[in-house]
């Protein structure tokens, strides 16, 4: 059965320094996400990239983040200058369609700490 | 006002206990709504999605009351696989899932 995958499966990282997590979606999908998890919080959608753009973004997605697509098949996400309060599970998604019903599928994420 | 409430629990029942789980959503403009289960540390990963006219998988079944904006989860005969969290979710207009922080089920022998 086809999957999301994404490494690393945890990355340590110091304040400030920047980290890039990576995600494959599922092959034929077109559509793809990256949402994230606070620990004992609830999964917050952070982005969605579409034809090699940005469709939607949350106000969480500020100006240290960047999502790319840099090949046919890997999608990144990018966070600049770590803080803190970025510590937290990133889970990458993808999906096949748009709108109703756009089922989405999620990899088994990256645990983010920032020391 | 939260977008989606759930019920945290956690509920505690025997095996196969029926146990029932509900959701309320803010926005009426709500398009699509879903039940995906997260076991601890883990991605979630989709249970089922839910239709205006109810559905049902196997021992699960869903319901949506567009009216009242509620959602619900039935599990009948529990199995202690399902031990888990429920996480109710919501697509409003564009490409993002709203979530719900989860109801925690826990199944005992």
């Amino acid at each position: 059965e086809p999957e999301v995958t994404q490494t690393p499966s945890h990355q340590v990282t110091q304040m400030g320094q920047e980290v890039i997590l990576r995600c494959v979606p599922i092959s034929n999908h077109l559509y793809f996400y990256w949402y994230r998890q606070i620990l004992g919080q609830k999964v917050e959608f952070l982005v969605s990239f579409y034809n090699n753009e940005i469709s939607e973004k949350s106000e969480i997605f500020d100006d240290q983040f960047s999502v790319e697509r840099p090949d046919g098949s890997n999608f990144t996400l990018k966070i600049r200058s770590t803080k803190l309060e970025d510590s937290a599970m990133y889970f990458c998604a993808s999906s096949g369609v748009r709108g109703a019903y756009n089922e989405q599928f999620f990899g088994p994420g990256t645990r983010l700490t920032v020391l | 006002r939260k977008e989606v409430e759930q019920d945290p629990g956690p509920f505690n029942v025997p095996e196969g206990a029926t146990v029932a789980f509900n959701c309320t959503y803010s926005n009426s403009a709500s398009q699509s709504f879903f039940w995906y289960r997260q076991d601890c540390r883990k991605e979630p990963k989709l249970l089922m999605s839910v239709y205006s006219s109810g559905n049902e998988d196997g021992r699960f079944t869903a319901q949506l009351n567009r009216a009242s904006q509620y959602i619900s989860l039935l599990i009948r005969d529990s199995k202690l696989s399902d031990s888990a969290t429920y996480l109710c979710v919501v697509n409003q207009a564009g490409t993002a899932l709203i979530f719900g922080k989860g109801t925690t089920l826990s199944v005992s022998s």
